[in-house]
């Protein structure tokens, strides 16, 4: 009963192939956000959708495209991957009321680009 | 500037000592505050919330200062499985905005 699942946890591919990796929450939040941890383990936001729409965008190359069917799922499309995507990638996900800040965050999926 | 900035570490401290992290955030138009703690290789959890008046849980203590715009974590009593990177979040909207983080690590 994983609160927050993201799958796959690894991915390793080459150089300008297309991937995605889906996440799916059970904890009934209206927003969900996909965070990128690179090597100097800095986490950065890249994305946020509030029941389906997006609320953040931050500086993403287009190659990004995040997709949320409903509120329960947000997923991320990279196309053309390239060296410098290589990183952990964190889906996480909050509820929108007042007073109830925390976010859950998936267990990570990281990807490597040979 | 970044947006939060902490103390860059690492911390190595022996068991049982007490250690102060620290933490400043730029944007004053940040409403709430907190830390959580990443092992390795793992997801980040959330150790505690931050609130205005300070707040303790066990060995945690988080103080805020709204107006210096800096935020501190004190664990007294440090044990060997604290050892983790510290994270300093501060909300200023939507988003959750996340520092570099300081890594501690308790010798025994």
């Amino acid at each position: 009963d994983t609160a927050v699942s993201q799958t796959p946890k690894y991915l390793v591919t080459q150089m300008g192939n297309d991937k995605s990796i889906k996440c799916e929450q059970n904890l009934g939040h209206d927003t969900m956000y996909w965070y990128k941890q690179d090597s100097k383990k800095f986490l950065k936001i890249m994305f946020s959708y509030n029941n389906k729409e997006l609320i953040i965008n931050e500086t993403v190359p287009n190659r990004f495209s995040p997709k949320s069917p409903d509120k329960a799922h947000l997923n991320l499309h990279i196309n053309s991957l390239e060296l410098g995507d290589s990183a952990v990638y964190f889906c996480a996900s909050s509820p929108r009321r007042a007073g109830a800040n925390v976010l859950t965050f998936g267990a990570g999926s990281r990807l490597t680009v040979l | 500037r970044k947006e939060v900035e902490q103390d860059p570490g690492p911390f190595n401290v022996p068991e049982g000592a007490t250690v102060a992290f620290n933490c400043t955030y730029s944007n004053s138009a940040s409403q709430s505050f907190f830390w959580y703690r990443q092992d390795c290789r793992k997801e980040p959890k959330l150790l505690m919330s931050v609130y205005s008046s300070g707040n303790e849980d066990g060995r945690f203590t988080a103080q805020l200062n709204r107006a210096s715009q800096y935020i501190s974590l004190l664990i007294r009593d440090s044990k060997l499985s604290d050892s983790a990177t510290y994270l300093c979040v501060v909300k200023p909207g939507q988003n959750f905005v996340f520092g570099p983080g300081t890594r501690l690590s308790v010798l025994p």
